[in-house]
């Protein structure tokens, strides 16, 4: 079973719709992140927590929100999704090491047209 | 703003050829380095961590030039299931911030 996972894993929406994309985590990791991906500009961080009561926006949070519901579970919201936001989202969490050591585990990615 | 650039590819190799890929960063207080691997329309996955004093895993070689805010991956004797993208990744973290930033990635294929 996947470690975390996402739904959906494809969204078709229409401008103006407010949708909410879900992430579920069982490797009881205390951080977690929501990044785009574009082709052409790589990888962009939205929103990340590194607890439950702790919520940071990233390089490109604009247009969207984040709810970290419990340690596990970790939600991105379009309040009123736009053309420009049809992307690829990945969900990630990430255990801390020593000596600034961290791997990201990232969820299966959710493919989201906004027409 | 370009913080990390990774070479554009994609780079078309013969199997058992060695190919290497480079990597530099802007913010020279980057802290930790990570090369990942993506394959195509699947998520990223980590390679391997880079040390400031290199380190290899198998086939795979990582460099790390803090001097010139440059990062390498070697490949060694590529394989046909080598071909994928590959991210280069830069850690930032201090008080009140914390920047992991990904380069655009390098495809690789691997060629018959």
């Amino acid at each position: 079973d996947a470690d975390v996972t996402q739904t959906p894993r494809n969204r078709i929406t229409k401008t103006g719709k407010r949708i909410m994309l879900e992430c579920s985590q069982t490797k009881g990791h205390d951080r977690m992140y929501w990044y785009r991906q574009d082709p052409g500009l790589g990888l962009r961080l939205i929103y990340y927590s590194f607890d439950v009561k702790d919520i940071n926006k990233g390089e490109i949070s604009d247009g969207y929100s984040v709810s970290r519901q419990a340690q596990a579970k970790f939600s991105l919201s379009l309040e009123s999704a736009i053309p420009n936001q049809t992307a690829l989202y990945f969900c990630a969490t990430s255990d801390l090491l020593g000596g600034g050591k961290e791997t990201q585990y990232f969820g299966p990615g959710t493919r989201l047209l906004v027409l | 703003r370009k913080e990390v650039e990774q070479d554009p590819g994609p780079f078309n190799v013969p199997e058992g050829a060695t190919v290497a890929f480079n990597c530099t960063y802007s913010n020279s207080a980057s802290q930790s380095f990570f090369w990942y691997r993506q394959d195509c329309r699947k998520e990223p996955k980590l390679l391997m961590s880079v040390y400031s004093s290199g380190n290899e895993d198998g086939r795979f070689t990582a460099q790390l030039n803090r001097a010139s805010q440059y990062i390498s991956l070697l490949i060694r004797d590529s394989k046909l299931s080598d071909s994928a993208t590959y991210l280069c990744v830069v850690k930032y973290s201090g008080a009140g911030s914390y920047q992991l930033t990904f380069g655009k990635g390098t495809k690789l294929s691997v060629i018959p």
